[in-house]
C-alpha cells in the first residue's frame, strides 16, 4: 500500500530552527509537496520538490532524497505565526496526491 | 475575494437529509477536487474532475456524488447524510499545465446529527 509518515506533533521555540521529516512509500513518484495549514483554515502551498536536493524559499527550505523516500521541511527563525500543521503529500505514478496526516507544530515563546 | 469559494461554510443537518456543498473558482483551472479532512487523518480524496466531461471517483466516494456544472463549478452531494460524514470538506483546483499545486477553498464544516 501507499504510505506517508510524518510526526504527529513537534514543539519548538520562537527564533529557533525546526526540521519536520516525511518518509513515503508510494507507487511511483512525480513530486513531493509541503503545505501549511493553520487551525480551521485551508492548506496553503509551501514547496514542491521533484529532484533530489534542497529548495530554499526565504525562511523555509525543503529537501528531497528519492532513493531514501525521504523529505524534510526546515523552518528557520521561527515565529509564533508558524504555529500550524504541516502536510506532506506525494504525487504517485497516476498523478494522484497521497497525503500524510500532518505534523502539528507548536511554537513557544 | 477568494479564488476558490465554498458554500456553505458551516452546516448542521440531520441523518438522512440530502446536502449539497458548492464550489466555484475564478482561477480558470481545468481540474477540481473534493477532499474531506478528519482529525488525525490525512486529506482524503472523494471525487475529482479534470474537465467538465470528466468525473472520477477518489479514495472514498461511497455515499457521495458530484456534478461539474461548468469549468468553474463543482458540487458535492450527500444523498442521505450519516453521522460519520461529519467532517471538514475542502474543494481544490489545479492547473493541468502546472506542477500539480492545489489551491484550496476555505472549507465547509459539516455536522450530521
Amino acid at each position: 500500500g501507499q504510505n506517508i509518515d510524518q510526526p504527529t506533533e513537534m514543539t519548538a521555540t520562537e527564533g529557533a530552527i525546526v526540521q519536520i521529516n516525511c518518509t513515503y512509500q508510494t507507487s511511483g513518484f512525480n513530486g513531493l509537496f509541503w503545505y501549511q495549514q493553520h487551525a480551521g483554515e485551508a492548506p496553503t502551498f509551501l514547496s514542491y520538490n521533484v529532484l533530489d536536493g534542497l529548495e530554499e524559499k526565504g525562511r523555509f527550505s525543503s529537501f528531497l532524497s528519492r532513493s531514501k523516500g525521504y523529505s524534510y521541511l526546515l523552518l528557520k527563525e521561527l515565529q509564533m505565526k508558524d504555529s500550524a500543521s504541516y502536510l506532506c503529500a506525494v504525487m504517485d505514478s497516476n498523478y494522484q496526491l497521497i497525503w500524510g496526516a500532518g505534523t502539528k507544530l507548536i511554537i513557544k515563546p | 475575494d477568494a479564488d476558490v469559494t465554498q458554500t456553505p461554510r458551516n452546516r448542521i443537518t440531520k441523518t438522512g437529509k440530502r446536502i449539497m456543498l458548492e464550489c466555484s473558482q475564478t482561477k480558470g483551472h481545468d481540474r477540481m477536487y473534493w477532499y474531506r479532512q478528519d482529525p488525525g487523518l490525512g486529506l482524503r480524496l472523494i471525487y475529482y474532475s479534470f474537465d467538465v466531461k470528466d468525473i472520477n471517483k477518489g479514495e472514498i466516494s461511497d455515499g457521495y456524488s458530484v456534478s461539474r456544472q461548468a469549468q468553474a463549478k463543482f458540487s458535492l452531494s450527500l444523498e442521505s447524510a450519516i453521522p460519520n460524514q461529519t467532517a471538514l470538506y475542502f474543494c481544490a483546483t489545479s492547473d493541468s499545465t502546472d506542477t500539480g499545486e492545489l489551491f484550496f477553498g476555505e472549507g465547509s464544516r459539516l455536522t450530521v446529527l
